[in-house]
Order: structure tokens, then C-alpha cells, then sequence
């Protein structure tokens, strides 16, 4: 089954902890990205990928970091957790040479950072 | 600041009536314009989009439009059905690796 799959779906910390969000795809699909979901505000994007060890700057990158060192992988890592980083985090995948309506969207990352 | 807004947080709609969700954009230079829908506990799936070239694209009982001149777009759902019920995004994008999302409309469909 295609599908996008991140852990772990929940999560509860405290600020300065660091921690790694997983998310890995098994479509072989070249662009990934991370958005976070607020409410009043939507889904923002964090990082997007758009094939391995190429990464950008989406609209909120501040307080996070991501790699992409295989192609069915891209971790989302806090390195210093806050408060303000306690959101609804959606990892998503597509093919690179497709538009944007063929991006899957995995089921999600609740973090509540205390 | 938000380039992609979605002024309706809600809207309730009878089964078999026509739900109507609208989209205002900023940014002149989106070329493609697409619609989510989400569902509690689960990931944004695609729904419907559009192309900055056309003004109308139909897709069974979902409809887009497109107003480049106001920077609007809106999707009508007809007939409403009780599996309509979920929060739906537009999203918007310029060069197909930014996305752009409103807030979201919370579409309850009553029987």
C-alpha cells in the first residue's frame, strides 16, 4: 500500500529536549516536505525536499532542521524544543516531476512541548 | 502574512444543498490553485485543483472557480452529502515546491 507514515503520531516533551519526527515514504517519490498545522492559521510549510541532500526553506523554518540522506526518508529534528513549536506536523511526498495535487499527506504528529 | 486566506472558519450546509467555500489570495503571480480536504486524526487528501490559465475546471459533484482579476477562488459542492463533513484548504503556489494554505473551512453537512 502507498502511503506516507511518520512516528511518532504523538508526542509530549519538554523545552531543550531535542527530538526527531520520522517520516518515510515507500513510493519513491523524489519531493518531500513538513508543514505544521495551527489553528486560525492552516498548514504552514517548514522544509520541502526535492531529491536526496537538496533541501529548502519553506515559511517557517525557524527552530527546526532536516536532512535528506536517503530518498524515502526526511526526519524533521527540533534541536532545542519551545513552547511555540507545539503544533499538529504533517510530513508529505509526491513525485518531482508532478504537479502539486499528487502530494500525499501522512495522518500526522501531534507535539506538545511543555 | 498570510497569502492564502479563507474568511469562512465554518459553514453548515442541509444534505443535497450546494456548499459553497470561497479562497482570497494576495500574491499575483500563484499559477495553481488547489483544494484539500482533512478529516479528524487523518492527513490532508487532494480534492480538486486549478490552473491559473482556466477560470472553471469540474470534477464530479466538485466544482473550482477562478477570478484572477478579484484574486478569488471557490468550490461548490452539489449536491452536499453527510461524507462532505471535514475541514477543507485551499492552497496556492507559484513554482510547485512552495505551497501556500488558508485556515481551513469547517464544512458540516446537517441531514
Amino acid at each position: 500500500e502507498a502511503q506516507v507514515t511518520q512516528n511518532p503520531r504523538y508526542l509530549i516533551t519538554v523545552t531543550g529536549k531535542k527530538l526527531t519526527v520520522t517520516c518515510s515514504q515507500n513510493m519513491n517519490h523524489e519531493y518531500m516536505s513538513w508543514y505544521r498545522q495551527d489553528p486560525g492559521l492552516g498548514l504552514r510549510q517548514i522544509y520541502y525536499s526535492m531529491n536526496v541532500e537538496v533541501t529548502d526553506k519553506g515559511d517557517v523554518p525557524e527552530g527546526y532542521k532536516v536532512s535528506r540522506k536517503e530518498k524515502r526518508n526526511f526526519p524533521l529534528i527540533l534541536e532545542s524544543p519551545s513552547p511555540n513549536q507545539t503544533s499538529l506536523y504533517f510530513c508529505a511526498s509526491r513525485p518531482g516531476d508532478r504537479e502539486a495535487d499528487t502530494q500525499y499527506f501522512g495522518p500526522g504528529t501531534r507535539l506538545t512541548v511543555l | 502574512d498570510q497569502q492564502v486566506k479563507q474568511n469562512s472558519p465554518s459553514l453548515s450546509v442541509q444534505e443535497g444543498r450546494i456548499s459553497i467555500l470561497n479562497c482570497d489570495y494576495t500574491n499575483s503571480m500563484f499559477d495553481y490553485f488547489l483544494w484539500y480536504k482533512k478529516y479528524p486524526a487523518e492527513g490532508p487528501t487532494f480534492l480538486i485543483s486549478i490552473s491559473s490559465i482556466k477560470d472553471k475546471n469540474e470534477d464530479g459533484r466538485f466544482t473550482v472557480f477562478l477570478n484572477k482579476s478579484a484574486k478569488h477562488l471557490s468550490l461548490h459542492i452539489v449536491p452536499s452529502q453527510p461524507g462532505d463533513s471535514a475541514v477543507y484548504f485551499c492552497a496556492a503556489t507559484l513554482n510547485d515546491y512552495k505551497l501556500s494554505f488558508g485556515a481551513g473551512t469547517t464544512v458540516t453537512v446537517r441531514a
